[in-house]
C-alpha cells in the first residue's frame, strides 16, 4: 500500500516558523511536492523535491531525505495569511498522479 | 499564466439526476487532467486521470459509470455525475499539468456539489 502521514494541527503565533514533517510509503517515488489551501479555495503549488536537500523559496522552504522517507516544509516568519491546510503529496512518476498526504492545518495567532 | 477554471461553482440538484462539471485549461495546453474528490476538512481524493483523446484511469473504488470523464480536448475536461445522489454531495477539483512541468499540477476552483 502507500500513505503519507503529517500531523493534523499545528498552531503558532506571528513571526514563529513553523516545520511540517511528512512521511512517506509508497510503491514508487519520483518527488515530493507541498501544495497550501485556504478553506473553500483551490491547492496552490509551494515546492517540489526530486532530490535530497533543501530548497528555499522565499519565507518557505521545503526539505527532502529519500533514504528516510522524509521531507518537510518549513513556514518562517508566520503570517496571519499563512493559516491554510498544507498538504504534502506524492509524485510517483513524471507526468503522473498526485498522492497526498491527510494534510496539516496551520492555525496562526495574533 | 497556467490558470484552470471550473464550472459551476456550485450547484444543488435532485436526487437521481445527472450533474455535468467543466474544468478547463485557460492559458495552456493540459496534455493530463485529474479529477479529485474532497470532503470537509480531508484530504485530496484522487478519482480519475484523464488524456486527451483516451479513456480516463479510475482509481480502485471509484465508479466509472457513476463517475464519467470525456477529456475531449487539450483544454477541457468534464466529469459527470450521473444519477446522482446525496453520498454524492462534496468538493470536486480538477487540475492540470503540461509538458515540460509535469511536476506540478494547477487546480482548479472546485465545484460544490449538493445533492438533496
Amino acid at each position: 500500500g502507500q500513505s503519507l502521514e503529517q500531523p493534523s494541527e499545528v498552531t503558532a503565533v506571528e513571526g514563529a516558523i513553523v516545520q511540517i514533517n511528512c512521511t512517506y510509503q509508497t510503491s514508487g517515488f519520483y518527488g515530493l511536492s507541498w501544495y497550501q489551501q485556504h478553506d473553500g479555495g483551490a491547492p496552490t503549488f509551494l515546492s517540489y523535491n526530486a532530490l535530497d536537500g533543501l530548497e528555499e523559496t522565499g519565507r518557505f522552504s521545503s526539505f527532502l531525505s529519500r533514504s528516510d522517507s522524509y521531507g518537510y516544509l518549513l513556514l518562517q516568519e508566520l503570517q496571519m495569511k499563512d493559516s491554510a491546510s498544507y498538504f504534502c503529496a506524492v509524485l510517483k512518476a513524471a507526468g503522473n498522479k498526485l498522492t497526498f498526504g491527510g494534510g496539516t492545518r496551520v492555525l496562526v495567532k495574533p | 499564466g497556467a490558470v484552470v477554471s471550473q464550472h459551476p461553482s456550485r450547484v444543488i440538484c435532485k436526487s437521481g439526476t445527472s450533474v455535468k462539471i467543466e474544468c478547463r485549461s485557460l492559458d495552456f495546453q493540459a496534455t493530463t487532467m485529474f479529477w479529485y474528490r474532497q470532503f470537509p476538512k480531508k484530504s485530496l481524493m484522487l478519482m480519475a486521470t484523464s488524456n486527451e483523446g483516451s479513456k480516463a484511469t479510475y482509481e480502485q473504488g471509484v465508479e466509472k459509470d457513476k463517475f464519467l470523464i470525456n477529456h475531449a480536448s487539450l483544454t477541457l475536461s468534464t466529469l459527470t455525475v450521473t444519477s446522482a445522489h446525496p453520498e454524492d454531495s462534496s468538493f470536486y477539483i480538477c487540475s492540470a499539468s503540461f509538458v515540460g512541468n509535469y511536476n506540478e499540477q494547477f487546480f482548479g476552483p472546485g465545484t460544490r456539489l449538493t445533492v438533496l
